[in-house]
C-alpha cells in the first residue's frame, strides 16, 4: 500500500509570494488532515477533510491559508501571500475513519522556508 | 485547552541500557493517547494507541503504559536503530480526529 505522499519536500520562497503544497492520501482514505510544526514548537492541527468537505478548519492560522480537496482525492494547501512566520514543516495525514484505532498515517512533510 | 508535556526533551542511552520516556497530559476527557516515532526528514510513524488507565501495549522493545495523568514509553535493551524522536499525542472526547501533540523526546542510542 502506497503511503501518504507530499510534495514538494522542500520549498523556499520569498515573503509575499504564493506557495501551494500538495498531499496525496492513501487510496480509499476519506479523512485527510493537515498539521504544521514551526521551529521549536509542537506539531499543531490545521484542518480536517472528510472526502471533499471541510469538517474543521479551526487550526488554520488566518485567511492567507486556503485548503482544498477536489473530488475527495488529493488536497492542496495554498499560502498567499506568505509571511516569515509561515516557515515550518507541513504534514498531511490520512485515515479510513476517525477515532484513530489504527492510527493516522502521516506523510514525510513539506519543509517551507519563507525568506 | 488540551496540553501534552513530554520529558526529557532529549535522552542519550548506551545500547542495552533500558529507560522510560514520560508524557503528561491534561484533557477534559481522554478519548485516546497516541505514541509516534519520527525519524529525521520523515513524518510521524504510528506506534500505539491507548484508551484507558491501566492499559498496556507492546511492540518489540517498546512498551507503552497509561494512567489517568500520564503515559510512559518503556524501552528495553535499546539498539541504535531505536534512535528517533518519540512523540506523544492525545485526542480529547470532544473530537474523534484531532491530535494534540507534545514536543517530543529525542532519543539517541549509542553502540
Amino acid at each position: 500500500e502506497a503511503g501518504v505522499t507530499q510534495f514538494p519536500s522542500h520549498s523556499v520562497i520569498e515573503k509575499g509570494q504564493t506557495v501551494t503544497l500538495r498531499c496525496d492520501p492513501i487510496s480509499g482514505h476519506d479523512n485527510l488532515y493537515w498539521y504544521r510544526r514551526v521551529m521549536g514548537k509542537e506539531i499543531k492541527f490545521l484542518l480536517h477533510f472528510v472526502k471533499e468537505s471541510k469538517q474543521d478548519e479551526s487550526g488554520m492560522p488566518n485567511n492567507r491559508f486556503l485548503a482544498e480537496r477536489t473530488g475527495g482525492t488529493y488536497s492542496t494547501l495554498k499560502v498567499q501571500p506568505a509571511e516569515l512566520e509561515d516557515s515550518g514543516v507541513y504534514f498531511c495525514a490520512s485515515s479510513p475513519g476517525t477515532g484513530g484505532k489504527r492510527g493516522y498515517t502521516f506523510g514525510s512533510g513539506t519543509r517551507l522556508t519563507v525568506v | 485547552e488540551d496540553q501534552v508535556t513530554q520529558s526529557p526533551e532529549a535522552l542519550r542511552l548506551q545500547e542495552g541500557e533500558s529507560s522510560s520516556l514520560n508524557c503528561s497530559y491534561t484533557v477534559s476527557g481522554l478519548r485516546g493517547l497516541f505514541w509516534y516515532r519520527q525519524d529525521p526528514g520523515k513524518g510521524p510513524e504510528f506506534l500505539f494507541t491507548l484508551y484507558s488507565a491501566g492499559e498496556e501495549k507492546e511492540k518489540e522493545r517498546l512498551k507503552a503504559t497509561l494512567t489517568k495523568k500520564e503515559s510512559f514509553l518503556h524501552i528495553t535493551a535499546p539498539k541504535p536503530e531505536d534512535s528517533a524522536t518519540y512523540l506523544c499525542a492525545v485526542q480529547d472526547v470532544s473530537s474523534n480526529y484531532k491530535l494534540t501533540f507534545g514536543k517530543g523526546t529525542l532519543l539517541t542510542v549509542n553502540p
